[in-house]
């Protein structure tokens, strides 16, 4: 299994405080995501990187941010947070764009 | 974006019932097409890529095809098991670009 750990893994927070999740691998793949999973929507590309400081928007990145300062961490920040980014949040890795994808075991965020 | 459609969007069988299901992607610029499984309060675990038209992928009682051409490829999995219950999702690229996932079909296997 591809060494992929998520902190925390749960969360609770109130609305209007900021948040950071964490992603952190051991394999030295290039490539990092972040997805939420809500229902009825699958899972949906929050922001990705192809490398260190190299990073690119997805399909919902509105209200997010992420940096990544070195290969093994990719850091997903809720600048504020909103009830409507209450999810589970899913990193994942892959050596290249078209590659497979590894997930990391997730992180339940609530928003009150 | 890339439109990846994913159907049935959920599915009931009995257990030892042989099933399949569709996923459709566009076929311009295509990449590579893949597949992965979900158990509840799991994260989700590859099961195939295929990137040739005309692939066909088998690991156990689960297979796969491609068709590149007309943009679908089909899962089947043989002998429906309680334990194959899980949400399967297909994820497509084009080029360089990350991949997109369908929605998922949700398949339950009755004992």
């Amino acid at each position: 299994d591809a060494g992929i750990t998520q902190s925390p893994r749960h969360k609770v927070t109130e609305t209007g405080t900021p948040v950071t999740l964490r992603c952190h691998q051991t394999e030295n793949h290039r490539y990092m995501y972040w997805y939420r999973q809500d229902p009825g929507h699958g899972l949906r590309l929050i922001h990705y990187s192809y490398g260190v400081k190299d990073t690119d928007k997805g399909e919902v990145s509105d209200g997010y941010s992420v940096s990544r300062s070195k290969t093994e961490d990719f850091l997903l920040t809720l600048e504020s947070a909103t009830s409507s980014q209450t999810s589970v949040y899913f990193c994942a890795i892959s050596l290249a764009a078209q590659e497979t994808q590894y997930f990391g075991p997730g992180t339940r965020l609530l928003v009150l | 974006i890339l439109n990846v459609e994913q159907s049935p969007q959920s599915l009931h069988v009995q257990e030892g019932d042989s099933t399949n299901f569709t996923c459709s992607f566009p076929s311009s610029n295509f990449y590579a097409l893949h597949w992965y499984r979900w158990e509840t309060a799991k994260s989700p675990e590859a099961l195939f890529v295929m990137t040739l038209n005309g692939d066909e992928k088998k690991k156990g009682r689960i297979s796969a095809t491609l068709n590149t051409k007309e943009g679908y490829s089909y899962l089947y999995i043989k002998g429906s098991q309680p334990e194959d219950s899980a949400t399967y999702l297909c994820a497509s690229n084009s080029g360089n670009t990350p991949l997109v996932f369908g929605k998922g079909t949700r398949l339950s296997v009755i004992a």
